[in-house]
């Protein structure tokens, strides 16, 4: 079972390149969920979407979107890379909603020189 | 808002030695908790979790939790350790009815001596 898949793993973008970071499931799940994990700061969220069709900001959203593309797919877009945006962005997946366990991607780690 | 204080930043432990990890949650509501594990290098795995019903909660590799509202704290525990449980671990809380993710604290790096 592949679970969550995120692309690429590793990423390196010079300030000012946009890029899109692809995330698919095939847990049959509604909710699917972006997260950035710095050092010490645990894991934050970025951008949600409770089903298909919706989605919403999270606590860290600026610089960032998001498309729903269909149950299975949840991309994030960085249209003007920072290096602010340096992280390991994390792809999760959930039944319904923050009640249920999440499931997580493996990362991808993004550089922004 | 919801948010979650782990503590420790590091623990050592010796192995076979007893484990215990600290997590305490602000939220107005009965809490949805969870804990996970985070190998180097790799996303992260569920521990074990907590809606509602007994207090001790046994999840997987061993490890168990035990929720006190009194202290709203959910601390994670393991009777010996093992090498292999060298990782960093995080406490998180879900919302009672949205959809907005988790809460997750900042993590506590689990290191194992021999």
């Amino acid at each position: 079972n592949a679970g969550v898949t995120q692309t690429p793993k590793f990423q390196v973008l010079k300030t000012g390149q946009s890029m899109t970071l692809q995330c698919a499931q095939d847990m049959n799940h509604n909710s699917m969920y972006w997260y950035r994990q710095d050092p010490g700061m645990g894991l934050r969220l970025i951008y949600y979407s409770a089903s298909e069709g919706t989605t919403d900001k999270g606590e860290v959203p600026n610089g960032y979107n998001v498309s729903r593309l269909n149950k299975r797919e949840f991309s994030l877009r960085l249209e003007s890379a920072a290096p602010s945006q340096t992280s390991v962005y994390f792809c999760a997946s959930s039944i319904q909603g923050s009640r249920q366990p999440q499931h997580f991607g493996d990362g991808t780690r993004l550089s922004i020189l | 808002a919801q948010s979650v204080t782990q503590p420790d930043i590091h623990i050592t432990v010796s192995e076979g030695a007893s484990l215990e990890l600290r997590c305490n949650y602000s939220y107005g509501a009965t809490p949805y908790l969870f804990w996970y594990v985070q190998s180097p290098g790799q996303g992260l795995q569920l521990l074990l979790k907590y809606f509602s019903g007994d207090t001790l909660v046994q999840g997987i590799k061993g490890f168990e939790a035990e929720f006190k509202r009194s202290q709203s704290s959910f601390n994670l525990r393991k009777p010996s350790v093992h090498w292999s449980d060298a990782a960093e671990y995080f406490c998180a809380v879900g919302s009672g009815g949205g959809a907005d993710g988790l809460t997750f604290g900042k993590g506590t790096h689990l290191i194992i001596q021999p």
